[in-house]
């Protein structure tokens, strides 16, 4: 089945250091998406990426990087500049350019990270 | 600049009961409008999307949305609430920034009560 599988599902970090979290897609799809959720504040644009090898900040990049070497992987890295990384992260796809603005993000289910 | 906005962080209905969460959005050019749902712990759902082909939009699980132009708004209904429809909802609009990102409204939690 296509889909959006998303890794570990809980992550425990200590503070200080670096952590990367998994994000692979088989639906084919060009645009992919990490998104911050926080109890109260919806889902805030972390990076986004419309096509391999290229990338965009969102809202809150700072303390975030990513990579996109191939089509079916967007993985995350929250680093020790981020101040307050506990939070539950999602990542997301979508057809993108192709697509046309009405097409809609398949998201995975989800990354609880937590800094002990 | 467009951006989304639910009204109620929070909304308490009884089984069988009409659902209603409220979405307003603000856009400078025809806005592609959706609602997903999210469970505990889970990813986001597609529930349904307006794309400027009808105002009325039907989704999935008995829910519908309608898009009012005059009142910039695409509430969320549903005509009889079930326990299995306690989730939180989001609202968001789809931006062309040479490609398209979608901004999110910042949830509405549904209680349904026995």
């Amino acid at each position: 089945d296509g889909g959006i599988t998303q890794s570990p599902k809980y992550l425990f970090r200590k503070e200080g250091q670096n952590v990367t979290l998994s994000c692979e897609q088989n639906l084919n799809h060009d645009a992919m998406y990490w998104y911050r959720q926080d109890p109260g504040q919806g889902l805030r644009l972390i990076y986004y990426s419309q096509i391999v090898n290229d990338f965009q900040k969102g809202d809150i990049a700072e303390g975030y990087s990513v990579s996109r070497e191939k089509k079916e992987s967007f993985p995350l890295t929250v680093t020790s500049a981020q101040k307050n990384p506990t939070a539950f992260y999602l990542c997301a796809s979508s057809k993108g350019v192709g697509g046309g603005p009405g097409t809609e993000a398949f998201f995975g289910q989800g990354t609880r990270l937590t800094v002990v | 600049a467009q951006s989304v906005t639910q009204l109620g962080s929070h909304v308490s209905v009884s089984e069988g009961a009409l659902v209603l969460l409220r979405c307003n959005y603000s856009s400078s050019v025809p806005p592609y409008l959706f609602w997903y749902v999210q469970y505990p712990n889970q990813g986001l759902q597609l529930l349904l999307k307006y794309t400027s082909a009808a105002t009325l939009v039907k989704g999935i699980n008995g829910f519908e949305a309608e898009f009012k132009k005059s009142e910039t708004s695409f509430h969320l209904t549903k005509p009889s609430a079930h326990m299995s429809d306690a989730a939180e909802y989001f609202c968001a609009v789809s931006l062309n920034t040479g490609g398209f990102k979608t901004i999110f409204g910042a949830g509405t939690r549904l209680f349904v009560k026995a």
